[in-house]
């Protein structure tokens, strides 16, 4: 089945500059890559994704890479906010409609 | 907009007892997918339902099953609790081949079982 890496485990950044996790994934079959944001206790929001048939793709201070070849994406988060502290997940499925399956998880923390 | 409901937000049970998870999905949702959720994990896959039928299964304990009924709502149940059990329980929903893409997640139902 697929297996999701993400790294690093625990990201701090200064407030205003990039944050730049990146994930890898085992199953060549998976085209549908979607990050999610969460914070404590609270529901995974989706916050950007990519299909394999697009190398990258950006929403205002948000974006995500894709290589398909190597098997790895990226997300990266520009001008960087505290309301951008959470715990972040890439995931990948075979389709939109497939489960997903999730890395492990990045907190991101802000620092003032 | 109505958003996927998830009931209840929190529950506490003992060990040995059952527990029943309920989920309701935006309309025109048919496919319903459960997660789990432990203290600093990432959620696992347990079940998936599409048009009232099974549709995958993953990580899911024999002492757990659900189902999709004709509203398309989903249960989770769960029998025979154990102590890490205690999780919280995700419900998404989304529409087969429709747009936008991805999920919609409820808002969890946080197990404690002690």
């Amino acid at each position: 089945g697929e297996n999701v890496e993400q790294h690093p485990s625990t990201l701090s950044v200064q407030e205003g500059d990039s944050a730049v996790i990146k994930c890898t994934y085992s199953d060549s079959a998976s085209n549908y890559f979607p990050w999610y944001k969460q914070e404590l206790g609270k529901r995974p929001q989706l916050i950007i994704d990519i299909r394999s048939n697009v190398g990258e793709k950006k929403d205002q201070r948000i974006a995500v890479t894709l290589n398909k070849t190597a098997k790895h994406f990226s997300l990266h988060i520009t001008e960087t906010q505290p309301e951008d502290s959470a715990v972040y997940f890439c995931a990948a499925s075979r389709n939109r409609d497939d489960k997903i399956i999730f890395g492990k998880g990045t907190r991101l923390h802000i620092l003032p | 907009a109505a958003g996927v409901i998830q009931s209840p937000r929190h529950l506490i049970k003992e060990k040995r007892e059952t527990a029943t998870l309920k989920c309701y999905p935006i309309p025109r949702h048919d496919t319903v997918y459960w997660y789990q959720q432990g203290p600093g994990q990432d959620p696992q896959f347990l079940i998936s339902f599409y048009e009232k039928m099974q549709s995958d299964k993953g990580s899911i304990p024999d002492r757990f099953s659900a189902q999709q009924f004709s509203d398309y709502h989903s249960e989770l149940n769960m029998s025979s609790l154990e102590l890490g059990d205690s999780a919280l329980y995700f419900c998404a929903t989304n529409a087969q081949g429709a747009l936008p893409y991805g999920y919609t997640f409820g808002s969890g139902t946080r197990l404690t079982v002690v």
